[in-house]
């Protein structure tokens, strides 16, 4: 199956500065979504984006389809950004209709 | 405008009991799935359906069953807990190929 690779696996911040998640994935896909797992547990979607790039406020997602990799972007991080971030895709032969998730990227943001 | 909707939110069994987690969706999608989050592992795919009457199998099938018989509800059945099925899960629901939409969660423990 489809491998997806997260990194770093673990990443703390002071509130404030700014980060880079990276998702590697080991096929072509045709879905790809950010995930953010608050620290209650709470999965909350992201981005839906299988290709380009797409902004919503201090985040922003980049997805280079053709070199099987996304970039998470956050800026002027704040502590409820904390949590799990989370990459998951489809593979887009086969019509497998499986969302495959990596294993995350765990964020700590200090004030 | 409910989402997803699981339940229970938290469970204790004894092994060798039986249960059935409910997940429902007012979002008319046609595609459902259920995963399981252990430490360290990210989210794994169990079983998964893409319509009414239709499902299928994902990466840790063994010891659940599930039914899809209708649009809004996709149930999942633990036949005979064990303590291997400790674990939080979690029921999504989305369009074919479309944004994923997470439950909260039903934290289980097998005892």
């Amino acid at each position: 199956g489809i491998q997806v690779e997260q990194s770093p696996p673990d990443l703390i911040l002071q509130e404030g500065a700014n980060s880079t998640l990276r998702c590697n994935f080991s096929d072509s896909v045709n879905n790809l979504q950010w995930f953010h797992q608050n620290p209650w547990g709470q999965l909350i979607n992201l981005f839906y984006i299988p290709s380009g790039t797409k902004q919503n406020g201090r985040l922003s997602a980049t997805t280079v389809a053709t070199e099987r990799y996304s970039l998470l972007y956050i800026s002027s991080s704040q502590t409820t950004d904390s949590g799990v971030y989370f990459c998951a895709v489809e593979r887009a032969q086969g019509g497998s209709e499986k969302l495959v998730f990596g294993k995350g990227t765990k964020l700590t943001v200090n004030p | 405008n409910a989402g997803v909707t699981q339940t229970p939110k938290f469970q204790v069994l004894k092994t060798g009991q039986s249960m059935t987690l409910q997940c429902a969706q007012d979002m008319n999608h046609e595609y459902m799935s259920w995963y399981r989050q252990d430490p360290g592992m990210g989210l794994r795919l169990i079983h998964y359906s893409v319509g009414a009457g239709i499902t299928d199998q994902g990466e840790v099938p063994n010891g659940y069953n599930v039914s899809r018989s209708t649009t809004e509800d996709f149930p999942l059945r633990l036949l005979s807990a064990a303590p291997s099925q400790t674990s939080v899960y979690f029921c999504a629901s989305s369009y074919l190929d479309g944004k994923a939409f997470f439950g909260q969660g039903t934290r289980l423990t097998v005892v």
